[in-house]
């Protein structure tokens, strides 16, 4: 059985500073893919990124960078200089079944409260 | 702009009394998918359409349905609502490829059992 952990349940930080976000899964395929969504308090789960199990590049945009070490199943996700706006639960999620129609396992979610 | 509409955003039913939400989608995704999420909970897999064939999770409660008339359009039925049915209720939708499907997510129902 497939599980998502993310154990920080609530982060609060000052504006302006970096943050990281953890995220620890469980899975027993070889092939499988990773997500990170943010819910802003309007409710919608934006997509953030997508990373398949056989792709160990770490991936920056913007301010956003993703961290994936298979060794440790982890995915963390790290907001650098966060603002105000980044507040918001994240959740990591993960899908297995080869990218088939399966729905996705999610995480608990970290909500970041940015202060400014 | 291509988009998951969920409507409605706010739906109030009383105890028992079957209620159904919508969800359409201009993506022309050959997978919807109905999530529930609970407050302050993880969203939790209902059930979904690969096309035209149902996939239910073993964990659904039989009171929980959906029906997808087209590609488009896609429906959650709760027959009889409970009080431990108020949650907000995500649609998602995704095209299955090779390299993994992200799913798109609509701005959510959330329902209240009064």
């Amino acid at each position: 059985a497939q599980k998502v952990t993310q154990a920080q349940t609530e982060i609060s930080v000052v504006e302006k500073e970096d943050v990281t976000l953890d995220c620890v899964y469980e899975t027993r395929d070889t092939t499988y893919y990773l997500f990170w969504y943010k819910q802003p308090p309007s409710g919608e789960l934006v997509f953030l990124i997508r990373r398949n199990s056989f792709d160990e590049q770490n991936e920056i945009s913007g301010r956003y960078s993703w961290n994936f070490q298979k060794s440790t199943s982890s995915f963390n996700f790290t907001i650098t200089a966060s603002q105000v706006v980044d507040s918001a639960v994240y959740f990591c999620a993960l899908s297995e079944a080869g990218g088939g129609a399966d729905g996705l396992t999610f995480g608990k979610g970290t909500h970041l409260i940015i202060q400014p | 702009d291509a988009m998951v509409i969920q409507n409605p955003r706010y739906q109030v039913t009383q105890f028992g009394k079957p209620v159904t939400l919508s969800c359409s989608q201009t993506l022309n995704h050959n997978v919807m998918y109905w999530y529930q999420q609970k407050s302050s909970q993880a969203p939790k897999l209902l059930f979904h359409y690969y096309d035209k064939d149902f996939n239910n999770e073993a964990d659904t409660p039989d009171n929980f349905q959906s029906r997808r008339p087209n590609t488009s359009f896609c429906f959650l039925d709760i027959r009889s609502p409970g009080l431990g049915d108020a949650a907000m209720y995500l649609c998602a939708t995704s095209r299955v490829r090779r390299g993994g499907n992200e799913q798109f997510f609509g701005p959510g129902t959330r329902l209240t059992v009064l």
